[in-house]
């Protein structure tokens, strides 16, 4: 079984600094990783996934994560962040198979500080 | 496409009384997911279907709660009957489901409800 453990609950950040949101996992199998967006009042959509390949991986809106294998980590960075930014953050992994379930982490509330 | 739609957005209704949410997919997706979200449990999947079948239904919490699939444009997920600590958020999401998982999940705006 996977879990995923995001280590803050809420992050401040001022508007264009750069973010770092922080996720690890734990399983004894090789895994899928996927961070999802929620904004305010709206379900989540996807913002990017490492399935195979590159470690680093780019999504939407200027965000990034990597993937570190030896660390069981795969944090979210953005180099300079906006007010539209604003949103809680989840973070989630998956086995290989074809029916395995996708486990969310707790979510990352992201403050924009003007 | 208008997205995963789910009905209604809001529900207030007494402890005992029997709630149905209702989700209609994205046309074309094979799978059909239901989530709960809680400030202390965070987002749970409770069940979902592949084609119309139930696949995994292990995340539904007891007996009170039912979820069918009629046809591939029309879900629901019942309470009966319903109960304080089931106040949450419900999310219905669907995806093409071609290589499974890794299909990206398409999320609806949810349901807020509350059992008073």
């Amino acid at each position: 079984a996977q879990s995923v453990t995001q280590l803050d609950s809420q992050v401040p950040v001022f508007e264009e600094a750069p973010v770092e949101l922080r996720c690890n996992y734990s399983s004894s199998v090789s895994v899928y990783l996927f961070w999802y967006v929620q904004y305010p009042n709206q379900g989540l959509q996807l913002l990017l996934k490492y399935l195979s390949g590159s470690t680093l991986v780019k999504g939407i809106n200027g965000f990034e994560a990597e993937f570190n294998k030896s660390q069981t980590s795969f944090h979210l960075r953005k180099p300079s962040v906006h007010i539209s930014d604003t949103a809680e953050y989840f973070c989630a992994v998956s086995g290989l198979n074809r029916d395995d379930k996708i486990i969310f982490g707790k979510g990352t509330r992201l403050h924009i500080l003007p | 496409d208008a997205g995963v739609i789910q009905s209604p957005r809001h529900e207030v209704t007494e402890m005992g009384q029997e709630v149905t949410l209702r989700c209609k997919p994205i046309s074309g997706h094979d799978y059909l997911f239901w989530y709960r979200q809680t400030m202390m449990r965070g987002l749970e999947l409770l069940i979902y279907f592949n084609n119309n079948v139930p696949i995994d239904d292990s995340g539904m919490p007891e007996d009170r709660f039912s979820a069918k699939m009629p046809n591939a444009s029309f879900s629901t997920l019942k309470i009966q009957p319903s109960e304080p600590r089931d106040s949450a958020v419900y999310f219905c999401a669907s995806s093409l489901g071609g290589v499974g998982v890794t299909d990206t999940q398409y999320f609806g705006p949810g349901t807020r409800l509350t059992v008073l």
